[in-house]
């Protein structure tokens, strides 16, 4: 099956610092790739819908400049959270959309625990 | 805007047991629809992915349907086991976004 990794799978950083996410793609090209985030006990919250080469989408109420996302290349996304703050704390969790996919399944990483200190 | 929503949120049940999870979304024009499994602190395990056009998937113990015209799908779990405690989110992939439940956290007691 297709798989998707992220790096890290857990980091804390202080306040006020920025925080880079990766998120790739290991045995198939994504030419969409997703960001979503989830609370405590909450269920996932698209953030952004990125596209290989192009700007990415956010979601309503989803800060731009506070999350930036690069989608550099087909196989990678990257999500860096700038200026971090505790509210900001959460599972990051990436996923990928193959782009030959006939199905629209998508595939999604292992997840990255942000604290923010 | 699509929403999608999961009964019961919370089940508690003996080993043994066989169980019904349910899910209901508002739009009709999906894709697919698909089961996911997540364990505390982890991230999501597909489970089961049921195509618009399907109206059941099975994968062992587990069987999953799917009427689109009513909105509805349902989770069945058969001779329910303790490592099948877990948080169980109903996704439904629209034309561009998937939406997801805010789950069914199932505990199975030995």
């Amino acid at each position: 099956g297709a798989v998707v990794s992220q790096h890290p799978s857990r980091v804390i950083c202080k306040s006020g610092t920025s925080v880079k996410i990766e998120c790739r793609s290991l045995d198939f090209q994504a030419t969409t790739m997703f960001w979503y985030r989830q609370f405590p006990k909450q269920s996932l919250m698209l953030m952004a819908t990125s596209n290989e080469g192009s700007k990415a989408t956010y979601e309503q109420g989803v800060e731009k400049d506070k999350f930036l996302i690069n989608h550099a290349s087909l196989t990678l996304s990257t999500l860096t959270v700038t200026s971090a703050h505790p509210e900001d704390s959460s599972f990051y969790i990436c996923s990928a959309l193959p782009g030959t996919a006939s199905v629209h399944e998508q595939y999604f990483g292992p997840g990255t625990r942000l604290t923010v200190t | 805007k699509q929403e999608v929503t999961q009964i019961p949120a919370a089940l508690s049940v003996p080993e043994g047991e066989n169980l019904v999870l349910n899910c209901s979304f508002t739009d009709s024009a999906i894709y697919n629809l698909q089961w996911f499994r997540q364990d505390p602190g982890k991230g999501l395990t597909s489970l089961l992915l049921i195509q618009s056009s399907q109206r059941e998937q099975t994968s062992g113990r587990l069987n999953a349907s799917l009427d689109k015209s009513s909105g509805r799908s349902t989770l069945y779990i058969a001779a329910s086991q303790p490592g099948d405690s877990a948080t169980y989110l109903c996704a439904v992939k629209g034309y561009s976004t998937l939406t997801f439940g805010k789950g069914t956290m199932l505990l199975v007691s030995p």
